[in-house]
């Protein structure tokens, strides 16, 4: 079946745009984690969803970012008034219960210019 | 400052030289281990964890409590094992969820 999936790939952003990254977890999956990975870092924990429950965002760098999963499928991160500092690869994992497996997609990477 | 360490960004190989990826860890307690492998064009993916005690594709990893070390080593390189192997782990105590801490990755080249 399908993996997770993450639109866009690429994103090129003006500094102080407003973007908004999108992951679709594999269906079924409970458990929606979002990353971020800076160029030659690993990837760093930003928050955790459980369904449409955000049960940890203690990762999120700052209020300018913003992270929902409504209907406890489809999960979107949003930042605001991008930084250059927030140029990075995003990526989006899920796993069937919080401690299965963790299937991750391919990433979104953002250029802040 | 807790944290994942992997000591070498590059490690260069030839075919069939043994292999060991360096990882240690700064937690106190007992972290569940893991390393993740991304090859060119590929996702993120699981390798191994320490408490399956398995090897996959050759590759062992053994967790050095005493050390606070997590090696993972192969016998014989492939030219197919050129990637990115990132450790990871969960710190203690666990969270009930999977909230990974990662190191920095060591690239893995291996020549003909």
């Amino acid at each position: 079946g399908a993996g997770v999936s993450q639109s866009p790939r690429y994103k090129v952003a003006k500094r102080g745009q407003d973007v908004a990254l999108r992951c679709d977890p594999i269906s079924g999956h409970v458990s929606l984690f979002w990353y971020q990975q800076a160029l030659g870092q690993g990837p760093e924990f930003l928050t955790y969803f459980q369904n449409e429950a955000q049960l940890d965002k203690s990762g999120l760098p700052s209020d300018r970012f913003f992270a929902e999963r409504p209907e406890g499928s489809v999960s979107t991160l949003k930042i605001q008034r991008t930084q250059q500092e927030d140029s990075a690869v995003y990526l989006c994992a899920s796993s069937h219960g919080p401690r299965g497996d963790l299937f991750f997609g391919p990433g979104t990477r953002l250029t802040v210019l | 400052a807790q944290r994942v360490t992997q000591p070498e960004k590059l490690l260069s190989v030839f075919k069939g030289a043994p292999v060991e990826l360096k990882c240690n860890y700064s937690y106190s307690g007992s972290p569940e281990l893991f390393w993740y492998v991304q090859y060119s064009r590929q996702r993120l993916q699981l390798l191994l964890r320490h408490i399956s005690r398995e090897s996959i594709k050759g590759f062992t990893a053994d967790l050095n409590k005493g050390e606070t070390s997590f090696h993972l080593k192969k016998p014989f390189a492939q030219e197919e094992d050129s990637a990115m192997y990132y450790c990871a782990l969960i710190p203690p105590p666990p969270g009930g969820y999977n909230k990974l801490i990662f190191g920095a990755g060591t690239r893995l080249a291996v020549h003909p």
